[in-house]
Formats: C-alpha cells, sequence, structure tokens
C-alpha cells in the first residue's frame, strides 16, 4: 500500500495567491514525523518544513504552513501568497519512529506559478 | 559547508558495466541513504544504513550493492547496469532521530544505453 499519496500531479497558482497542496499517509505507527520538499528545476532536494505526530500546532516556517489533520491522515502544505520562485515540485515524506531509517516519498506534485 | 557530496553528476554507462557512486556527508550523521527518482515515481529507497557497519535493503535493492565504508561515506554500486537502471540517483544522510530531516546531495544523472 501506499504511505504517502499526493492526488495532484500538477497546479497552477497566480502569483501571490495562496496555495494547498495535499498529501496523505498510511501509518498504523502513533508516532511519526511529516516532511515537505522543494525540488526546483535545477534538481536539489529542499527541505522546507516538519511536523510531528503530537505536534498539537501545525508547524509553520515564513509562507509555508502545514494543514495537519491526524485523524484524517493528511498533511497539506499551504504556501501564501506564492512567488515566480515557488515553481518547482513539492515532494511530501514520513518518517516512522518504529523505523525511523526509513523515509517514504509520494510522487509529487508540480506547482506552476502564473505572473 | 559541503554537507552531502556525491560524484560523479552525470555518467553514462553500456549495458552490462558496472560503476560506483560515491557519497560522503561532513555533519557526523549516523543514517545514510540512496534514493532513485523517475518522473512521475517520486523517490524510491534502494537502500539505507543506520550506522557505520550496517547496511538494509530499501523498496528497490535488486542489480544494486552498497558499502558503507565508515561514518563519512556510503557508496552504491552498479555491478551489471540495465537500461532500466537509468535515473538520477539521491545520495541523503540525516540524524537518528524522529525529527531530523533527510540532507540530500545535488544528485547523480545515469544513463545506461
Amino acid at each position: 500500500a501506499q504511505k504517502i499519496t499526493q492526488t495532484q500531479p500538477g497546479m497552477f497558482v497566480q502569483e501571490k495567491e495562496a496555495v494547498t497542496l495535499d498529501c496523505t499517509y498510511d501509518t498504523s505507527d502513533q508516532s511519526y514525523g511529516l516532511f515537505w520538499y522543494k525540488q526546483p528545476s535545477s534538481g536539489e532536494m529542499i527541505f522546507l518544513i516538519y511536523q510531528g505526530s503530537y505536534d498539537e500546532q501545525n508547524a509553520t516556517e515564513g509562507r509555508y504552513s502545514l494543514n495537519f489533520q491526524k485523524a484524517r491522515k493528511s498533511a497539506n502544505l499551504v504556501i501564501s501568497a506564492s512567488q515566480l520562485g515557488d515553481s518547482a515540485m513539492y515532494f511530501c515524506a514520513m518518517r516512522e519512529l518504529y523505523n525511523f531509517n526509513k523515509f517514504y516519498f509520494g510522487s509529487g506534485t508540480k506547482l506552476n506559478v502564473k505572473p | 559547508n559541503a554537507g552531502v557530496t556525491q560524484t560523479p553528476k552525470f555518467q553514462v554507462l553500456k549495458t552490462g558495466q558496472s560503476m560506483t557512486l560515491q557519497c560522503a556527508q561532513d555533519m557526523n550523521h549516523n543514517s545514510m541513504y540512496w534514493y532513485r527518482q523517475d518522473p512521475g515515481m517520486g523517490l524510491r529507497l534502494i537502500y539505507y544504513s543506520a550506522s557505520e557497519g550496517t547496511t538494509d535493503k530499501g523498496e528497490v535493492p535488486n542489480g544494486y550493492n552498497v558499502s558503507r565504508l565508515n561514518k563519512r561515506e556510503f557508496s552504491l554500486r552498479l555491478e551489471s547496469a540495465a537500461p532500466s537502471q537509468t535515473s538520477v540517483y539521491f545520495c541523503a544522510s540525516s540524524e537518528g532521530l524522529a525529527a531530523g530531516e533527510l540532507f540530500f546531495g545535488e544528485g547523480s544523472r545515469l544513463t545506461v544505453l
């Protein structure tokens, strides 16, 4: 079974608008971590934000926030005030505590920001 | 501040040839990983090493071998390359904590003809 599902292969957003990238995950573990990475066209993987399964508050990092709904097993990334430089692939990932040496990645969402 | 360094950046092989991808990290991380990235499939784990001296298979280990030479270095070897191994390969490292994110190398683009 897929551990991480990203159902939006591609998305468009107008510059300065907010956008939500969807991510659902599958785990029976109670302790896990959720991550988002950005991959621009240059190819490097850039860590954006982290949410722990026991964190009560949604994580925020600048214009990035993580909408964590534990009961629904979703960890959506919200980018506020989109910029042209946000155009990239975005990957959701999970790390389970019982086997925290394994990271599971989704298939990614390609975000295009239109001027 | 090098982080994770992998070499080579690009390589073209013929079917049946062998090669080794090298990876080194300078962050004193215990865990190291090799992923491959193919279009539409995200990143898939090939092998990982939880600590020096240990290695374990990931999702797609067939056709690959690894060596954790020391705490810093983790190499990936293709003994007999196949066209299906054409991909972008990423080495990564992390602390052995649930909250520790992966730090990635810049990637190695491998083409097998």
